[in-house]
């Protein structure tokens, strides 16, 4: 298995705090992902990345921000947490249009 | 449309039967197909991946690829309780113009295995 790892792992906050999550990778992926897990949604994509300093945006992007400085981590900042950011939050990576191998997650609550 | 959507279940099958999970997607560019399991609380792992039409066999799972009906299938032979997990399809879609690939998964098919 990719050596991913993710930070926090759980984590409590309110309502417009800043959070910080992240995805630390030992494969020398390329690409690297996050998405956020909600029951009935399946597996969504929050903003990835396809080299340091390059990303772009998924398909639930807004009020999350992302930050790659160097080919093993990947940030994801919430500026102004929400209620409706309460998830499980995901991060993976890949070489490119092959397998891609997830982290442990977080699991983040905004009172 | 869902890009990618799969039977939510549960699907129930006996122990020992073959379970057989389907997905459909709707971009005919896809590459690339993946079947993840995820059990509760966890992530989700890969088992398989199969990137031509036709069959793909590793020990008893079997992935199934038709690109012309746009349908890719799991079979799990001889299953077990310890199978019992969301099953989630994934395709790999090119980005247009950025060269770059995402991955769009369904909702999952939640099968149980039962003993």
């Amino acid at each position: 298995d990719a050596g991913i790892t993710q930070s926090p792992r759980h984590k409590v906050t309110e309502t417009g705090t800043p959070v910080t999550l992240r995805c630390h990778q030992t494969e020398n992926h390329r690409y690297m992902y996050w998405y956020r897990q909600d029951p009935g949604h399946g597996l969504r994509l929050i903003h990835y990345s396809y080299g340091v300093k390059d990303t772009d945006k998924g398909e639930v992007s807004d009020g999350y921000s992302v930050s790659r400085s160097k080919t093993e981590d990947f940030l994801l900042t919430l500026e102004s947490a929400t209620s409706s950011q309460t998830s499980v939050y995901f991060c993976a990576s890949s070489g490119g249009a092959v397998e891609q191998f997830f982290g442990p997650g977080t699991r983040l609550t905004v009172l | 449309q869902k890009e990618v959507e799969q039977n939510s279940g549960p699907l129930s099958v006996p122990e020992g039967a073959i379970a057989s999970l389907n997905c459909t997607y709707s971009d005919r560019v896809s590459q690339s197909f993946f079947w993840y399991r995820q059990y509760s609380g966890k992530s989700p792992e890969l088992i398989m991946s199969i990137y031509s039409n036709g069959d793909k066999e590793d020990g008893r799972f079997t992935a199934q690829l038709n690109k012309a009906s746009q349908y890719v299938s799991l079979l799990i032979r001889d299953s077990q309780p310890s199978d019992s997990a969301t099953y989630l399809c994934a395709v790999n879609i090119p980005s247009q113009g950025s060269g770059t690939y995402k991955y769009i998964f369904g909702t999952g098919t939640r099968l149980k295995v039962l003993a």
